[in-house]
């Protein structure tokens, strides 16, 4: 079964650096997305991204976080600055719309 | 503002024991809901949709029902398994989320099931 990839599993940055956590959506999906979850708390929804812009971003998303698709396989989640308050399991999940999402094994960012 | 919310946090069980999950909404105004299965270190892997003109959904040995009026659904897992353990999130899309499918989770329930 086709499955989302995401790389790296853990990625360890320091503070200020910019980091890019990679995913590989499913083929046949249109509609990708950016979720996290911090350590101990609920996942939630950072962008969803549709027909090569974003269609919706949530509080979270700030103007650290940017998201690009740079070819027909590749979503990618930008973080230009990290903080400490940005560590946590980042998921990307794609869907074909209305079907149900398909997540990833998830990148855990830790920021030192 | 939409809660999800689910009880209990940690449930131990033995092998072979039928068991029930909570999952209550605060907002019944939602397009779907859905049950995912999430192991340590691991990504989501959805095991139910319901969508919200439905009333259950079945898959093997889980049973997933909504009741949107009352904000309420419930996940069934029959002769349970070790290798169930897991966390079980629940998360709705709210109906006027816009075009994406941005789900919001409750906390989840961390189910050891003993052998």
């Amino acid at each position: 079964e086709p499955e989302v990839t995401q790389t790296p599993s853990h990625q360890v940055t320091q503070m200020g650096q910019e980091v890019i956590l990679r995913c590989v959506p499913i083929s046949n999906h249109l509609y990708f997305y950016w979720y996290r979850q911090i350590l101990g708390q609920k996942v939630e929804f950072l962008v969803s991204f549709y027909n090569n812009e974003i269609s919706e971003k949530s509080e979270i998303f700030d103007d650290q976080f940017s998201v690009e698709r740079p070819d027909g396989s590749n979503f990618t989640l930008k973080i230009r600055s990290t903080k400490l308050e940005d560590s946590a399991m980042y998921f990307c999940a794609s869907s074909r719309g209305n079907s149900p999402l398909h997540f990833g094994n998830g990148t855990r960012l830790t920021v030192t | 503002k939409q809660e999800v919310t689910q009880i209990p946090a940690a449930l131990s069980v033995p092998e072979g024991e039928n068991l029930v999950l909570n999952c209550s909404f605060t907002d019944s105004a939602i397009y779907n809901l859905q049950w995912f299965r999430q192991d340590p270190g691991k990504g989501l892997t959805s095991l139910l949709l319901i969508q919200s003109s439905q009333r259950e959904q079945t898959s093997g040995r889980l049973n997933a029902s909504l009741d949107k009026s009352s904000g309420r659904s419930t996940l069934y897992i029959a002769a349970s398994q070790p290798g169930d353990s897991a966390t079980y999130l629940c998360a709705v899309r709210p109906r006027y989320g816009g075009a994406t499918n941005k789900l919001i989770f409750g906390t989840g329930t961390l189910l050891a099931v003993q052998p």
